[in-house]
């Protein structure tokens, strides 16, 4: 089965820790996408990469980072440096960058 | 700057009652409008994408139609698994690949 994969589904950080999230896609797709999603708001644009080794900053990416190493992998790490972290965060990806994106299923990141 | 904005943020039907669901939106060059299905704890899930006024496009009972300056999802004789959030989203050609969300609607379908 094609599809994007997240894991893992909930993620506990301590303060003053570093946390990566996964985001893993079998459909070839060359545009990935990282979103963060606060209750009751839409989604907010965090990192976007539109080919291997190359991604931009999105609208809030202040205390995060990404890789993308690989053209089916693009890891988000959340940082110390971001001190409200606690959201639903979405991976996507996209045949290409003006292309329909596609959701994985999320990753729910609570601060203990 | 792109912008969307959806209406009502929230919306209660009885099963059967027809309605719509508006995204007003501002962008420059308009690359696509899209719709999405969001269950509570999940990843949305992909409906329509529009690309130029006039387009309509349907599914079950869903139709979205796209004028230049908003879009409808219209829901005829809703059903109780219809209940949901309902978002939108906008690609405008000076933010190649960037997509802008609404804050969403969220539907509820009473039996």
């Amino acid at each position: 089965d094609g599809g994007i994969t997240q894991s893992p589904k909930y993620l506990f950080r301590k303060e003053g820790q570093n946390v990566t999230l996964s985001c893993e896609q079998n459909l070839n797709h060359d545009a990935m996408y990282w979103y963060r999603q606060d209750p009751g708001q839409g989604l907010r644009l965090i990192y976007y990469s539109q080919i291997v080794n190359d991604f931009q900053k999105g609208d809030i990416a202040e205390g995060y980072s990404v890789s993308r190493e690989k053209k089916e992998s693009f890891p988000l790490t959340v940082t110390s440096a971001q001190k409200n972290p606690t959201a639903f965060y979405l991976c996507a990806s996209s045949r290409g960058q003006e292309e329909t994106q596609y959701f994985g299923p999320g990753t729910r990141l609570l601060v203990l | 700057e792109d912008q969307v904005t959806q209406s009502p943020e929230a919306l209660r039907l009885q099963e059967g009652e027809s309605s719509s669901l508006n995204c007003s939106y501002t962008v420059s060059g308009l690359r696509g409008l899209f719709w999405y299905r969001q269950d509570p704890g999940k990843g949305p899930e992909f409906l329509f994408t529009l690309y130029s006024a006039g387009e309509e496009k349907e599914k079950e009972r869903l139709k979205a139609t796209l004028t230049k300056k908003e879009s409808f999802l219209h829901i005829t004789a809703p059903k109780p698994e219809d209940s949901a959030t309902y978002l939108c989203a906008v690609q405008g050609g000076t933010n190649a690949g960037k997509s802008t969300f609404g804050d969403g609607t969220t539907l509820t379908v009473k039996p």
